[in-house]
């Protein structure tokens, strides 16, 4: 059974540091990898999302990577804002051979805070 | 563009009482359904997933059940409520892969939420 696990759990940085979030995922016949941002009783917002053929994925001051043997992918912060505080949730998808759906495992979370 | 939408947003419900949440997507067609919850310090489950309609898979035993009675429409309901179904239930749906191999490799939207708390 797939598990995700995503440390740190909690993180506060000041504004302006550059920050690693990671996760790591027990099987590696994955699909694909997603990020996630999900702010405080909201709905989850789609980051990036990496191919399981792919290294790593940018937008604006996201980049995540993805080593697939070794069940690892990192969601690099640039810069960061007040603006980015909320949970990242990682997410696999698995490989499936037949028919069904494309469920996904997600990690608990990192929740950031990023202090003014 | 596609939208999801999911309600109730918030609902406080006594133990043994019934439960209904819905969920619709619009601008899309046969979409790939699924019912997460979301439970403090437990991270997102997923509880219910369909490929179309009236076909419905569940990943955990449990008292809630899932129907699909329209290509995007999905609904999660429960006879009678327990204390530990008390949770943030999250609706999202993906567009499906047809052909071979069978996964989609396109980004899941959620809906918005909805909190639940058993009293």
């Amino acid at each position: 059974k797939q598990e995700v696990t995503q440390i740190p759990a909690a993180l506060s940085v000041p504004e302006g540091e550059n920050l690693v979030l990671n996760c790591s995922f027990t099987d590696s016949a994955i699909y694909n990898l997603q990020w996630f941002r999900q702010d405080p009783g909201k709905g989850l917002t789609s980051l990036l999302l990496i191919q399981s053929s792919q290294r790593e994925q940018t937008s604006g001051r996201l980049n995540a990577s993805l080593d697939k043997s070794s069940g690892r992918s990192t969601l690099y912060i640039a810069a960061s804002q007040p603006g980015d505080s909320a949970t990242y949730l990682c997410a696999v998808r698995p490989e499936y051979s037949g028919g069904g759906a494309d469920g996904l495992t997600f990690g608990k979370g990192t929740h950031l805070i990023i202090q003014p | 563009s596609q939208t999801i939408h999911q309600w109730p947003a918030t609902l406080v419900q006594p133990v043994g009482s019934p439960l209904s949440l819905e969920c619709t997507v619009e601008g899309t067609s046969n979409p790939n359904l699924y019912w997460y919850r979301q439970a403090a310090g437990r991270g997102l489950q997923l509880l219910f997933y369909s490929v179309g309609i009236g076909q419905i898979s569940s990943e955990v035993p449990q008292n809630l059940s899932a129907s699909r009675p329209q290509d995007r429409q999905f609904i999660l309901s429960s006879k009678k409520l327990l204390l530990s179904d008390s949770g943030f239930y999250l609706c999202a749906w993906s567009v499906p892969f047809r052909g071979f191999p069978i996964f989609s490799g396109n980004t899941i939207y959620f809906g918005e939420g909805s909190w639940l708390t058993v009293v």
